[in-house]
């Protein structure tokens, strides 16, 4: 099974700061790569799919890159709806598998 | 959009069987790959399974022993049963419509949860 290791666990940061979040496969996955976003008492929400495909609806200030084992989020500028958890999820090897979370908190 | 709502028991004894349903909403479930997942206490997520429009079901490994997955297309819903129940199974379970893009698979969107306790 392929372990996705996130960090930092968690990002203090101000709106308006960037924040750049990490997530590393224990093997390759290819582009095979998403990023989700979850707040409290939520659903995750698909931002991204595909390592750089922005989801239906989501803001240009998400943007997500890497391939192989070294993936990266960012959010260019932090809104207040912002602050949550974010989970990356490899999607390309049996059993699909997710990351540990990120939580950005404010600062 | 399709919508997705699970339902069952908050509360299952150990040993017994866990079972929900997910009903879908503007959509039809005789399409596509339909995923259910599951989120502990200590958030950590987990993909159960999947069902294919045909009736095809894929396990997590870890799972695939206790677990089955069946869909209702009458009812445009799906199932789960996980048998027998422990304690380690206590967390949120979610469906979600599972995309595929050739070896891509992601999920979206997700139903709101359901939260079951296993306990006596």
């Amino acid at each position: 099974e392929i372990v996705l290791t996130q960090s930092p666990a968690t990002l203090s940061l101000s709106p308006g700061e960037r924040a750049t979040l990490s997530c590393r496969a224990s093997q390759s996955v290819s582009s095979s790569l998403a990023w989700y976003q979850q707040k409290p008492g939520q659903a995750p929400r698909l931002l991204i799919s595909d390592a750089s495909s922005r989801a239906t609806g989501i803001p240009s200030r998400f943007s997500g890159s890497g391939s192989g084992t070294d993936f990266t989020l960012t959010i260019s500028s932090l809104e207040p709806e912002d602050f949550a958890v974010y989970y990356c999820q490899q999607g390309g090897n049996w059993p699909l598998t997710f990351g540990g979370g990120t939580k950005v908190e404010t600062k | 959009q399709v919508q997705l709502q699970e339902s069952g028991p908050g509360l299952v004894k150990p040993s017994e069987t866990l079972s929900l349903t997910c009903a879908v909403s503007g959509g039809s479930i005789s399409s596509n790959y339909w995923s259910w997942l599951r989120q502990s206490p200590g958030k950590k997520l987990e993909w159960i399974g999947h069902i294919y429009h045909t009736g095809a079901t894929t396990y997590n490994p870890s799972l695939k022993s206790r677990v089955t997955i069946s869909m209702d297309t009458s009812k445009n819903q799906l199932s789960l049963n996980l048998t027998p129940a422990t304690a380690a199974d206590t967390a949120v379970y979610y469906c979600a419509k599972q995309r595929r893009d050739g070896f891509h698979n992601w999920f979206d969107p997700w139903g709101q949860g359901v939260l079951v306790t296993v306990s006596s």
